[in-house]
Formats: structure tokens, sequence, C-alpha cells
């Protein structure tokens, strides 16, 4: 059974620009998390789908970033004008039940210059 | 508030000896849930292991054992004889029983050098 995908692995944009992260979960899980860690630092929550609905977009951190799941499928994370502040790594996740064990993918490296 | 701390932000071992990677959390929940994950070079997060609150009886599983200490609030992990496969960062999170969000701590990066 194939894991978390994400896609691309590694983008380098300039500040300003436009990019768009993919995440596809795990077939069948209903839930899928999308994370970031910045900087070396401690990897944060950003929001949580449940099927196509956002249940919980409290750790998004301002109006440029822009999550969608149409179809209750794979998601994508949208940011938009890029900051120097973005860059770090962009994880995603997915779990059957919200309960249940959170499986990561590999991430995507974003460098925003 | 809830935090997890881990102090170490790298350590660096010749193969085959003992480490231990220090995890320490903060919460005010009686029920939760800890976990490792590590995260080898391919990037990934990999599921290590999981602990509920109220299971504090040590977990050995191969090389790899954590020691859970409530009095503590401390989740420590120990690899028994490294090898340089085990070089990877690694994470400790917590989880409260009411919510699905992972907290993180900020990572140890492992080095295992042949």
């Amino acid at each position: 059974e194939a894991g978390v995908t994400q896609f691309p692995s590694h983008s380098v944009i300039e500040k300003g620009q436009t990019v768009t992260l993919r995440c596809d979960p795990i077939s069948g899980h209903d839930n899928l998390y999308w994370y970031r860690r910045v900087m070396g630092k401690e990897i944060k929550f950003l929001l949580h789908f449940v099927k196509e609905s956002k249940q919980d977009e409290s750790g998004m951190p301002n109006n440029r970033f822009l999550a969608e799941r149409t179809g209750g499928t794979y998601s994508t994370l949208k940011v938009q004008p890029a900051e120097l502040e973005d860059s770090g790594v962009y994880f995603c996740a997915s779990s059957l039940t919200e309960m249940s064990e959170q499986y990561f993918g590999p991430g995507t490296r974003l460098t925003v210059t | 508030a809830q935090k997890v701390t881990q102090a170490q932000t790298e350590i660096s071992v010749v193969e085959k000896e003992d480490v231990t990677l220090d995890c320490v959390y903060e919460t005010r929940d009686t029920t939760y849930y800890l976990f490792w994950y590590k995260q080898p070079p391919s990037g990934e997060l990999v599921f290590l292991i999981r602990r509920n609150s109220f299971d504090e009886q040590n977990e050995i599983s191969g090389r790899y054992s954590w020691n859970f200490q409530k009095s503590t609030s401390s989740f420590n992990f120990t690899i028994t004889a490294s090898q340089v496969v085990d070089s990877a960062v690694y994470f400790c999170a917590l989880r409260m029983d009411s919510s699905y969000k992972l907290i993180f701590g900020s990572g140890t990066r492992l080095l295992v050098r042949p």
C-alpha cells in the first residue's frame, strides 16, 4: 500500500512568487493534516481536513496560505505571495480517524530567496 | 500550555555506543499520548512508538528502548549498540486525548560515525 506522497520534494522560488504544494494521503484516510518545520525548529500544526472539509486551520500563519482538498482526496497548499520566512519543510500526514496514528509524507522543502 | 522540549540539538557517537535522546514534556491533562518519530535523510517522518499516559511500563523493541517517567515528565529514548543507519533526526511529540494535533519538540540530530 502506498504511503503519503508529497510533490515536489524541493521547491526554490523568489520572494513574491506563488508555490503550490501537493499531498496525496493514504487511500481511504479521511483525515489529512499539514504541518511545517521552519528554521530547524519544532514541527508545527497548520491545519486539518476531514474529507473535503477544513476542520481546523488554527495553525495557518496568515492569509497568504490557502489549503484545499477538493473531492476529499489529495490536498494542495498554496503560498501566495511567498515571503522569506515561509522557507521550511512542509509535511503532510493522514490518518484513518482523528485519533488514530498519523502517517507522514517525506515533506516538501520550500526555499524562498 | 502544552510543550515538548528536546534539549539536545545534536549528538554524535561512534558506532556501537549506546545513546539516549531526552524528551521532556509539559501538560496539565491527565490523559495524553507520547510519540517518537525518526526522520532519516530521505525526509519522511517514521513512526516509532506511542505511549499513553496511563502506561508507564518501559518498552523495548530490538535495540530501541523507551523510558517513560511521569514523575519527571520525561519520555527518553535509548538506542543500544548504535549503528550508522540510526543516523537521523528524532522527534518527540505529545498529543492530548481530546485533540488530534501533534505537538513536536525541535528534534535531536543523531550522527553515528563508523
